[in-house]
């Protein structure tokens, strides 16, 4: 089955600055990769999606790439800004059969500090 | 839009007691729902997901049910709680007219479970 794999787990950038987070996956007929926002005490927001037909999509300070030759995407994050604190995740979902659910990453903490 | 509902926000409840955690979602119709855990405030496990009433999968076996009685309800359940099922529950929906499933899930805000 699919394995998603996100880097890094902690992520502290100094406001104004970029941050990028990383992930990979095993199943390469996975073709949906969303990145989702987790404020403290909240369920997790849609920041943005990509499907694999697309390398690459942007989002005012947000943008996602992916790699489908080396299974990987990741999120670029610009001019930080203390709201943008919070856990993200990235997923993957597995294309055909019965699947119908998105695999997960183990998240990362971002810290933007003023 | 569509909007979805989770309550309680918080619980805490003794080992070996009962668990009813109740979703209902707005604005939509037949939609894939899903029941997620976060345990130690990061990874996403899937529970348990449905495309329709009384159609329920179960991803990891373990003390918990799912239930759909209502097109748009979804509701976990417990008849013994364990000290283990603590966490943060999530209620998610999905377009039931994405058949690629290329479209994102749509998250609640959460039940904090406490076993104490």
């Amino acid at each position: 089955g699919e394995n998603v794999e996100q880097h890094p787990s902690t992520l502290s950038v100094q406001e104004g600055d970029s941050a990028v987070i990383k992930c990979t996956y095993s199943d390469s007929a996975s073709n949906y990769f969303p990145w989702y926002k987790q404020e403290l005490g909240k369920g997790p927001q849609l920041i943005i999606d990509i499907r694999s037909n697309v390398g690459e999509k942007k989002d005012q300070r947000i943008a996602v790439t992916l790699n489908k030759t080396a299974k990987h995407f990741s999120l670029h994050i610009t001019e930080t800004q203390p709201e943008d604190s919070a856990v993200y995740f990235c997923a993957a979902s597995p294309r055909g059969g019965a699947t119908n659910k998105l695999i997960f990453g183990t998240g990362t903490l971002l810290a933007v500090q003023p | 839009s569509q909007t979805i509902h989770q309550w309680p926000a918080t619980l805490v409840q003794p080992v070996g007691s009962p668990l009813s955690l109740e979703c209902t979602v707005e604005g939509t119709s037949n939609p894939n729902l899903y029941w997620y855990r976060q345990a130690a405030g990061r990874g996403l496990q899937l529970l348990f997901y449905s495309v329709g009433i009384g159609q329920i999968s179960s991803e990891v076996p373990q003390n918990l049910s799912a239930s759909r009685p209502q097109d748009r309800q979804f509701i976990l359940s417990s008849k013994k709680l364990l000290l283990s099922d603590s966490g943060f529950y999530l209620c998610a929906w999905r377009d039931y007219r994405d058949r690629s499933y290329n479209s994102p899930l749509h998250f609640g805000n959460g039940t904090r479970l406490t076993v104490t």
